[in-house]
């Protein structure tokens, strides 16, 4: 089945520790995106990608850095300056960025400090 | 400013009745609106995506609406069913920025 697949479902994050979330693609979309979601707000855009070795500050780009070796995938990782990292991570994808394409979304991964 | 505003924020309906969700938005340039379904702990789901020529789209019991002129949306759903509780989110598209509405919540009682 094609589809996005983010992993794991929960995370749990000790104090002044980095985590990485894991987000892959077998759709051969070029363009992949990190958002986070809080409780009441619309999806804020963290990073995103519109081609293999190149990335894109979002809105909230602060205290998350991504890769974009292989164009499946897009793994984003929350480091210890980001002080309130506690949300639900959506990643998504789009065949092209910037068009009238649908976007695919992964089921989430919900992180939360310990 | 871009924004994209829904309303009501959350909603309880009766199994099989009609309901309408709104949006607003002020985003500029604009160049698609979508809705979305997302249930509870699950990444959200395309509905519709609309564009500036177009003003209405349905798919099954989902209708969408747009008025390009007053950048309003709607959507609505007919003979609701217990799974359509869940969040609906209106998606602004601009040149190129996605800007995402709050949500509404939806829960459809027996």
């Amino acid at each position: 089945d094609g589809g996005i697949t983010q992993s794991p479902k929960y995370l749990f994050r000790k104090e002044g520790q980095n985590v990485t979330l894991s987000c892959e693609q077998n759709l051969n979309h070029d363009a992949m995106y990190w958002y986070r979601q809080d409780p009441g707000q619309g999806l804020r855009l963290i990073y995103y990608s519109q081609i293999v070795n190149d990335f894109q500050k979002g809105d909230i780009a602060e205290g998350y850095s991504v890769s974009r070796e292989k164009k499946e995938s897009f793994p984003l990782t929350v480091t210890s300056a980001q002080k309130n990292p506690t949300a639900f991570y959506l990643c998504a994808s789009m065949g092209r960025a910037a068009t009238n394409e649908k976007l695919f979304f992964g089921s989430g991964t919900q992180l939360s400090v310990l | 400013k871009n924004q994209v505003e829904q309303s009501p924020q959350s909603l309880i309906i009766l199994e099989g009745k009609n309901c309408t969700l709104q949006c607003n938005y002020t985003v500029s340039p604009f160049s698609n609106l979508r809705w979305y379904k997302q249930d509870t702990g699950r990444g959200p789901v395309s509905l519709t995506i609309m564009t500036f020529s177009e003003n209405t789209k349905s798919n099954g019991r989902y209708t969408a609406t747009l008025d390009a002129d007053t950048k309003q949306s709607s959507l609505h759903i007919t003979a609701s069913q217990l799974s359509d509780s869940a969040s609906y989110i209106c998606v602004v598209g601009g040149y190129d920025k996605v800007i995402f509405g709050p949500g509404t919540s939806l829960s459809v009682i027996p």
